[in-house]
């Protein structure tokens, strides 16, 4: 069965430190990969997706990057973080098998102070 | 731009009652709809979905309900039980562009004993 993984769970980062989460998924090949954002009482923020190694589509622009190094690992990076990349983020794919819909990870929380 | 909007940020219902979910969305080029759960620090969590050429899908004690003309989707939960309180999340995705998903900003649903 498929299965994806985000980490870490939580964070506590300083403003200006770097930022890494990764995403893996397991139990298939080739997924189309996500990196959403919930902020504090508002909705979820398609911020990257990624349909193969390499190919990066970013939404919006922000302090934030996206890297796919393997066909199921999706990371998500900052050089230096602002106060206001507080949020919690979510990995999510789809691919064969799920149809139209999209599975998500655990999410990890990350707090800049 | 928010594509798909949930006007009620919050929804309290008794227990034993329908709990009605409402979800509208801008982009006529939408043609497939889900509706996610998610709990506090968790990843949502995929309930159910309609495609366009549907009015009605149900499963269990959740059904939901399309409105094309009107651009509107609805969940109804009947009935409700205290273990649905969560946040709720519609979600919409267009056959021409399926790699994104569009998320609404959530209804906090509340069912009380």
């Amino acid at each position: 069965s498929q299965t994806i993984h985000q980490w870490p769970a939580t964070l506590v980062q300083p403003v200006g430190s770097p930022l890494s989460l990764e995403c893996t998924v397991e139990g298939t090949s080739n997924p189309n990969l996500y990196w959403y954002r919930q902020a504090a009482g508002r909705g979820l923020q398609l911020l990257f997706y990624s349909v193969g190694i390499g190919q990066i589509s970013s939404e919006v622009p922000q302090n934030l990057s996206a890297s796919r190094p393997q066909d199921r690992q999706f990371i998500l990076s900052s050089k230096k973080l602002l106060l206001s990349d507080s949020g919690f983020y979510l990995c999510a794919w789809n691919g064969l098998g799920t149809g139209n819909t999209i599975y998500f990870g655990e999410g990890s929380w990350l707090t800049v102070v | 731009d928010q594509q798909v909007k949930q006007n009620s940020p919050s929804l309290s219902v008794q227990e034993g009652r329908i709990s009605i979910l409402n979800c509208d969305y801008t982009n006529s080029m939408f043609d497939y709809f889900l509706w996610y759960k998610k709990y506090p620090a968790e990843g949502p969590t995929f309930l159910i979905s309609i495609s366009s050429i549907k009015d009605k899908n149900e499963d269990g004690r959740f059904t939901v309900f399309l409105n094309k003309s009107a651009k509107h989707l609805s969940l109804h939960i009947v009935p409700s039980q205290p273990g649905d309180s969560a946040v709720y999340f519609c979600a919409a995705s267009a056959i021409n562009n399926f790699n994104k998903f569009y998320f609404g900003s959530g209804t906090k649903l509340n069912v009380k004993p």
